[in-house]
């Protein structure tokens, strides 16, 4: 099974500071179809897990462009340009490149507020 | 728009089964899948399984797949994760979520959480 590790696992960061996440998976994350399913989620303290980013760098719907996603292979990582209050939470990267589906995340990284 | 409502919270005895489901709508149900997650409390997210709603196809989490059987009802656009035999590691918050029909990790709308709590 793919390991997906992230880090920091806490991640203390001063408002209007730039925050980063790294995701790396004990094996590439391209598809056969070509595209690399990866993704990054947002818990916020009692709230279900909401999709940030989607196949590595796309931002989904609604989500402020403070966050970006990047990376290829076995590599990510998640950008936050400015941590605002909002941001607290715990992050989480999810990796779906395999048939039939068998998703893996990673253990969490928890950004609070220094 | 996208909603998906899960069922109440539950308690049950060390070795029963519980059902939880959820009501999809603002969609086409039998054109998505539905991917099931816990989260034990204080812990991290933990994939369950994976449904597709147009044909039924179904994967499980190899540490619970004796255990699980996902379903879902097209006519109601309701989607079912039962659990048997429960033990008290399976205390945790399910959630349901919307995916692909194909599997590919496309969750982008998420329900509210159910809490099962094991106890005896």
């Amino acid at each position: 099974d793919v390991v997906m590790t992230q880090s920091p696992l806490s991640l203390p960061v001063t408002l209007g500071q730039p925050a980063s996440i790294s995701c790396r998976s004990s094996q590439s994350l391209v598809y056969s179809d070509g595209n690399t399913y990866l993704n990054w989620f947002q818990q916020r303290p009692g709230q279900s897990p909401r999709r940030l980013i989607y196949k590595v760098s796309n931002r989904e719907s609604g989500v402020p462009d403070r966050f970006s996603g990047s990376g290829s292979g076995t590599d990510f990582t998640l950008k936050i340009s400015r941590v605002e209050a909002e941001d607290v939470g715990v992050y989480y990267c999810m990796e779906g490149t395999h048939w039939p589906p068998r998703y893996t995340f990673g253990q969490g990284t928890k950004l609070e507020i220094k | 728009q996208v909603q998906l409502v899960q069922s109440g919270g539950e308690v049950k005895k060390p070795g029963a089964s519980v059902k939880v489901s959820c009501k999809a709508s603002g969609y086409t149900f039998s054109h998505y899948g539905i991917t099931w997650v816990r989260q034990a409390p204080g812990q991290g997210l933990e994939w369950m399984g994976w449904i597709s709603a147009y044909n039924g196809n179904t994967n499980y989490a190899r540490k619970i797949q004796d255990r699980a059987t996902m379903t879902t009802d097209t006519s109601t656009s309701t989607g079912y994760m039962e659990l048997r035999s429960l033990r008290y590691d399976d205390t945790a918050v399910y959630y349901c979520a919307r995916d692909s029909p194909a599997g590919t990790s496309d969750l982008g709308y998420w329900g509210q959480g159910t809490l099962v709590t094991v106890s005896s």
